[in-house]
């Protein structure tokens, strides 16, 4: 069964404490591997899509990577503002066209 | 670019109410839309998979009479929530697809709250 785990649950940061979110997977055939930002009461914001191992994708502080069995989403001086929950979800080849499956987040605080 | 806009934001109704939710792709055309349902503290879970001009396809356990789905154009799809009852209080999402190898774009959510 195709599945996806997020680690930490929650993490706590100092502004300008680097950091990096875990995301594990296992499935059939990677099709691609999404970041999502979501902010309370809101829908996910997309941030990134990797579809191979050894990919990288940068987005201002943001750095995600991806390997056979896991994703990395790296946070270099984490501001308050980059304080929500990031997603990681999956898709998979021969299953439901485009259909993701999430990990439950990891939810991030930033203080000042 | 790849907006999608949801509504109503926010429904409080009484038990035994149908309540209509709405997902618009405002700037671009989606043939796939999803819908989403997530609790506190939890994953987006699927719900349904929505193809304009076509029956939506349920995930396991979703009750299609329960809720009813609609996708008559590319920048519309609807869910309905049929005679709702309070264990249908959930955060509802939606998802809008802009094509094959692109990632979904999300709605701001509806948070149904069933008295």
């Amino acid at each position: 069964e195709d599945q996806v785990t997020q680690s930490p649950e929650a993490l706590r940061l100092q502004e300008g404490e680097s950091s990096s979110l875990n995301c594990s997977y296992t499935v059939s055939g990677l099709r691609g591997l999404f970041w999502y930002r979501q902010d309370p009461g809101k829908g996910p914001e997309f941030l990134f899509t990797l579809y191979s191992a050894g990919e990288e994708k940068e987005k201002e502080r943001l750095k995600a990577t991806l390997t056979k069995k896991e994703s990395f989403l790296h946070i270099t001086a984490p501001k308050p503002e980059d304080s929500a929950t990031y997603l990681c979800a999956v898709q998979a080849w021969g299953g439901a066209t485009n259909k993701l499956i999430f990990g439950t987040g990891t939810l991030l605080a930033v203080q000042p | 670019g790849a907006v999608v806009s949801q509504h109503p934001s926010r429904v409080i109704c009484k038990s035994g109410t149908s309540v209509k939710i709405e997902c618009r792709s405002l700037d671009f055309q989606a043939t796939t839309m999803f819908w989403y349902r997530q609790f506190p503290k939890q994953s987006l879970m699927l719900m349904a998979t929505s193809n304009e001009g076509s029956k939506a396809t349920y995930e396991q356990g979703v009750e299609k009479d329960k809720f009813l789905i609609n996708h008559a154009s590319l920048t519309l799809s609807t869910l309905t929530v049929t005679s709702a009852h309070p264990e249908d209080s959930s955060f509802y999402i939606c998802s809008a697809l802009q094509g094959s190898n692109q990632p979904q774009h999300f709605g701001d959510g509806t948070r149904l709250s069933i008295l």
